[in-house]
């Protein structure tokens, strides 16, 4: 099971924003962070805890291992108006976290 | 360019059957493991199945084991969900995605626009 906190967050453009997942269990690195906006498909951001996918802003960051793993936005832009979730990677069943939406 | 284009969704009755297909093009689709994965309206992402590259190994959700099938085509570039016993809960959009190969593990590069399925009398 993952938890994300918070589950929504107001920033201004500039801010930095952090977003916080935990695993019930340890995953290791094995956790993705994806990205989506009102009525489109998620897109990855980020897998194996911190690898940017290519293509992907700089300011999008990852980090963690174990239980406890992080989503930081260095500098909000108008265009990360969005949900973002994380999601397990480890075993099977996936698991996704609840998301967290990002409101400008 | 990579490109997963779903087809087949609607409205169907509880206790129906549907099958969503999703064709796929820009990548060697014999190559990569692929997934379905459902998001009901207003909620979040939840994982529903997943297949291996030549379809002879599945994974279900424990909410969809028994009920619905995952199979693909690789003559056709096609990948399929037949769902059957359709409950309201199955209600939402299904999404095709590409499972990233080497360190992508179990983790989803690529996701198509989406099926809309509702169940419903």
């Amino acid at each position: 099971q993952m938890t994300q906190s918070p589950s929504s967050v107001s920033a201004s453009v500039g801010d930095r924003v952090t977003i916080t997942c935990r695993a019930s269990q340890g995953i290791r690195g094995w956790l993705a962070w994806y990205q989506q906006k009102p009525g489109k498909a998620p897109k990855l951001l980020i897998y194996g805890a911190s690898i940017l996918q290519s293509g992907v802003p700089s300011r999008f960051s990852g980090s963690g291992s174990g239980t406890d793993f992080t989503l930081t936005i260095s500098s909000l832009q108008p265009e990360d108006f969005a949900t973002y979730y994380c999601q397990q990677a480890n075993s099977f069943p996936l698991t996704f976290g609840g998301g967290t939406k990002v409101e400008i | 360019e990579v490109q997963l284009v779903e087809s087949g969704g609607g409205l169907v009755q509880p206790g129906g059957s549907l099958r969503l297909s999703c064709g796929a093009s820009g990548f060697t689709f014999s190559s990569f493991w692929m997934h379905w994965v459902r998001q009901g309206p207003g909620k979040g992402l939840v994982w529903v199945s997943r297949i291996s590259t030549d379809g002879s190994s599945a994974r279900y959700a424990d909410s969809v084991k028994g009920r619905f099938t995952i199979s693909r085509d690789n003559a056709k570039n096609t990948l399929y969900l037949q769902m059957n016993s359709l409950r309201d809960e199955d209600t939402g959009v299904y999404y095709c995605t590409r499972e990233g190969s080497g360190t992508y593990y179990n983790t989803l590069d690529y996701w198509g626009q989406g099926a809309l399925v509702s169940v419903s009398s």
